[in-house]
């Protein structure tokens, strides 16, 4: 499974974009990019998955270059509610027995 | 509503007690998954399940042991449990199957497990 690298923590005000950029350099042709959040005393929670180019859903959007070798998760106009750990993995898909690898994540903390 | 449930939120135990936590999945999920997630770790894989008593070692099995009877019921055990495994501990479910959108995990709320 591929690793990736994704910074530990980040700052943000209310009302700002956040982007949080993921490095997956041995990435698979068949790889998918997926993106949990998790709460502070919750399980972490799938948020976005995505292939190649840009995928939207009422959470998130996702940014994949076509090298696909990074990923950038962007949050629009980031509330309190938002400051949470944000786990970036490396999805094999097809033929996979299920097994994810969740590395540290990045601590996002948005202040008022 | 899809749902992952554990036994305890809050569990505290004695220097090599036997320690049971159960997990729960309501969805006829074929992959159950058991983690610890301590600070600074990350979420680190115990063992996995892809199947009524199948069982594969995570990527830090030792002092641990796992159960699954029934499809729905994936049970943690810890033989004698000592203090560095004191933890939360997550159990999540997926489907199995080929498409990447069937690997999406569900979690359950975690265990926060002391051990004295």
């Amino acid at each position: 499974l591929a690793k990736t690298t994704q910074p530990i923590s980040m700052d943000s005000y209310e009302g700002q974009e956040v982007n949080i950029t993921c490095s997956h350099n041995n990435i698979a042709t068949n790889d998918y990019i997926t993106w949990y959040q998790q709460f502070p005393s919750q399980g972490p929670r799938f948020i976005i998955q995505g292939y190649k180019t840009k995928v939207t859903n009422e959470v998130a959007s996702l940014f994949i270059p076509a090298d696909r070798k990074s990923s950038t998760l962007s949050l629009p106009r980031v509330s309190l509610s938002d400051t949470a750990v944000y786990y970036c993995l490396v999805d094999p898909g097809s033929g996979n027995t299920g097994k994810l690898i969740f590395g540290q994540g990045t601590t996002l903390q948005v202040k008022p | 509503d899809v749902k992952v449930t554990q036994s305890s939120r809050y569990l505290v135990k004695r220097t090599g007690e036997k320690v049971f936590l159960e997990c729960v999945q309501d969805m006829d999920h074929e992959n159950m998954f058991w983690y610890r997630q301590d600070p600074g770790l990350g979420l680190r894989l115990i063992y996995f399940s892809y199947d009524v008593k199948m069982k594969e070692k995570g990527d830090i099995p030792e002092g641990y042991s796992v159960s699954r009877e029934k499809k729905e019921r994936f049970s943690l055990i810890l033989e004698s449990a000592s203090t560095n495994q004191t933890s939360m501990y997550l159990c999540a479910s997926s489907k199995l199957g080929g498409d990447p959108s069937y690997n999406e995990q569900f979690f359950g709320p975690g265990t926060r497990l002391t051990v004295l």
